[in-house]
């Protein structure tokens, strides 16, 4: 079965500061996406990343996919409080369309 | 564009009783998913539908079952109620077109086995 893993699972940081969370996954899938969740909500779609190589930014985030590593990563850039939540990266299997999710990554920016 | 609608967004069961959830997705789009998360577990997928047909099932029990009708609107059931089945019930669309694999999720029902 696919594996998904993310770390850090916490992660409390200062505003304006960077840091980048990994997600690891154990086979091979070339769809590889990014989620935001805040609490009591649901899932917000942030990045589809769908080839080797694929980099994608918006705002203060920025993703990028080694599909050879199986590696994706999320790089937050001068963290501000609105960023904080939760969030996770998901694989979804060649030919199938059902996603496996990583364990979430709960960000906590301090001010 | 309306996004995914789930109803209802809140439910008390007690422990035996069955329950049916509803999921409408986003007009054009024919891949409905479930999900199930909890504390424990982190986010499962249950089941997909496309086209009134199941294609393919996560790790559940036969307890949770789902439909999907002619309008892709979609059904999911659970019988027997436990209390582990209290979670976040989330359903996500696809468009399922070549290259646009993005998924979009509802707001979720809230099930609460008591």
């Amino acid at each position: 079965e696919l594996k998904v893993e993310q770390n850090p699972l916490f992660l409390s940081m200062q505003e304006g500061k960077n840091y980048t969370i990994y997600c690891n996954y154990s086979t091979t899938s070339d769809r590889l996406y990014w989620y935001r969740q805040d609490p009591g909500k649901s899932l917000e779609s942030l990045f589809v990343l769908l080839s080797n190589g694929a980099v994608k930014q918006e705002g203060r985030l920025m993703a990028s996919l080694d599909t050879k590593a199986r590696l994706s990563t999320l790089h937050i850039t001068a963290a501000v409080h609105d960023l904080s939540a939760t969030y996770f990266c998901a694989v979804d299997l060649l030919g199938a369309n059902n996603l496996f999710f990583g364990t979430g990554t709960r960000l906590t920016v301090i001010p | 564009k309306a996004g995914v609608t789930q109803t209802p967004r809140y439910l008390i069961k007690t422990r035996g009783q069955q329950v049916t959830l509803s999921c409408s997705p986003i007009s054009g789009h024919r891949s409905v998913s479930w999900y199930q998360q909890t504390p424990g577990q982190g986010l499962q997928f249950l089941f997909e539908y496309f086209s009134e047909t199941q294609r393919n099932k996560g790790n559940f029990p036969g307890r949770f079952s789902g439909r999907q009708f002619s309008n892709s609107r979609s059904e999911m059931n659970v019988s027997t109620l436990e209390l582990g089945d209290s979670a976040l019930y989330l359903c996500a669309s696809r468009p399922i077109r070549r290259g646009n694999t993005e998924a979009f999720f509802g707001q979720g029902t809230r099930l609460t086995v008591v």
